[in-house]
């Protein structure tokens, strides 16, 4: 399978814990994208990366958020001290900008669904 | 600033008719456009997408949309909906220099046999 990989695809942690998710995306694929969606919305965009670079954070992404891709290939979002509210379909999708694809297409992985008690 | 707007949140047709998902844009500079669709549980797969040119765009699975520049609409539409259509679907813009694509909050397409 070629495609956008996520981990875990569901977690369920207790309020005040740690998680942490984990996105592959497609191969060489040099940019990377996180976005969350709760029920009834579209992916709201958290952050993205360029490489192992971090180019652009949302303002949604507050202190307990951050997301890393040390190598340039695949990427981690880590939430600490979870809350209620951060119940949500946390997506990653990668895209390849270059001179064959300078749309920046994204193509989406299966998303992981948080549940925080 | 960018943002979308789909106006309707459930569009319901019968199979074997047309379809039409509508979808108005707001964007600095000239727009790349995008159309997805979501199954339940599932991620967003790409159907097509609006860089300049033809105004009418070809996709996946049959689907079409239409680029309107005068109107800021991009709506996606096929001329013979099938039961495995339903499903919700997400237009999405982004600004020719910008990294981050802004998403509409979707439309339910339910096609009835």
């Amino acid at each position: 399978d070629t495609g956008v990989s996520q981990n875990p695809r569901h977690k369920i942690t207790k309020r005040g814990q740690n998680v942490t998710f984990r996105c592959d995306p497609i191969s060489e694929h040099n940019r990377l994208y996180w976005y969350r969606q709760t029920l009834g919305q579209g992916p709201e965009f958290l952050t993205y990366f360029q490489n192992e670079a971090q180019l652009e954070k949302s303002r949604l992404l507050s202190d307990r958020f951050s997301a890393e891709r040390p190598k340039g290939s695949f990427s981690t979002l880590e939430i600490q001290r979870t809350e209620q509210g951060d119940s949500a379909m946390y997506l990653c999708a990668s895209s390849s900008l270059s001179t064959s694809d300078f749309t920046d297409t994204q193509y989406f992985g299966p998303g992981t669904r948080l549940t925080v008690l | 600033a960018q943002s979308v707007a789909q106006p309707e949140d459930q569009v319901n047709v019968a199979e074997g008719n047309p379809l039409t998902v509508k979808c108005t844009y707001s964007v600095s500079g000239n727009p790349y456009l995008f159309w997805y669709v979501q199954y339940p549980n599932r991620g967003l797969q790409f159907l097509l997408k609006y860089i300049t040119g033809d105004n009418l765009v070809k996709g996946s699975y049959g689907f079409e949309a239409e680029f309107n520049k005068s109107q800021t609409s991009f709506h996606l539409k096929k001329p013979s909906a099938l039961v495995s259509d339903s499903a919700l679907y997400f237009c999405a813009v982004r600004n020719t220099n910008a990294g981050k694509s802004t998403f509409g909050d979707g439309t339910t397409l339910t096609v009835k046999p």
